[in-house]
């Protein structure tokens, strides 16, 4: 498997629900960053967490960083219908010089009203 | 709020054609990065760029890419000889202190390569 992969690969809830969506990753991180795609357009970022943080709140946002395991998981909470997009997670490298992040396959949100 | 701009927003060019494409990234940043999303697939690093030079280049950016600030605002991103594998999105971005800070991306250039 893939460097940041996530899963589900797509997720359909209903307005006011939660949804998680889950990411793996391989190598050692320096950062893990979630980021919001709407169909066709670019990359909004979201939240960071550092490889030394286990628990990041951005508003309805709350991401978790399991490094022993290599995973990380994006609560969305009381999802609205403008949540609908792609998210993915993209990972910085801790034995690089640092500069790339790395990619998952991304999650489709649905939320419908 | 700051913000990364990229020009134009849609391009369309015959294979074999150069193509330039334009970003202002955040001015206060000092990291700067192509990436590319063919249509359906994951965006992919192609390029970062700091202090004028190239710091670290993917196996996707060839002899075919370069990178260039010419002024103190704008960065581009050339592909000399387009091909049709080539068509895809592509999307400036710029962080204040490498991969360890957020990237901040622009919202893209859709490149169409006949």
């Amino acid at each position: 498997s893939q460097q940041g992969e996530e899963d589900p690969q797509a997720l359909s809830i209903q307005e006011g629900e939660n949804a998680t969506m889950n990411c793996s990753y391989k190598t050692s991180i320096n950062n893990l960053q979630w980021y919001r795609q709407n169909s066709g357009r670019g990359l909004v970022h979201l939240i960071l967490i550092r490889s030394n943080e286990r628990e990041k709140h951005s508003g309805r946002l709350r991401v978790t960083l399991d490094t022993s395991k290599k995973s990380s998981s994006l609560l969305i909470t009381a999802s609205r219908a403008a949540d609908t997009a792609s998210y993915f997670c993209a990972t910085a490298p801790e034995e690089t010089s640092g500069s790339r992040l790395t990619f998952g396959e991304g999650t489709q949100l649905t939320v419908n009203p | 709020e700051p913000e990364v701009t990229q020009t134009p927003s849609h391009q369309v060019t015959q294979m074999g054609q150069e193509v330039i494409l334009r970003c202002v990234p955040i001015s206060n940043h000092l990291y700067f990065y192509w990436y590319r999303q063919i249509l359906g697939q994951k965006v992919e690093f192609l390029v970062s760029f700091y202090n004028n030079e190239i710091s670290e280049k993917s196996e996707i950016f060839d002899d075919q890419f370069s990178v260039e600030r010419p002024d103190g605002s704008n960065f581009t991103l050339k592909i000399r000889s387009t091909k049709l594998e080539d068509s895809a999105m592509y999307f400036c971005a710029s962080s204040e202190w490498g991969a360890y800070n957020e990237q901040f991306f622009g919202p893209g250039t859709r490149l169409t390569v006949l």
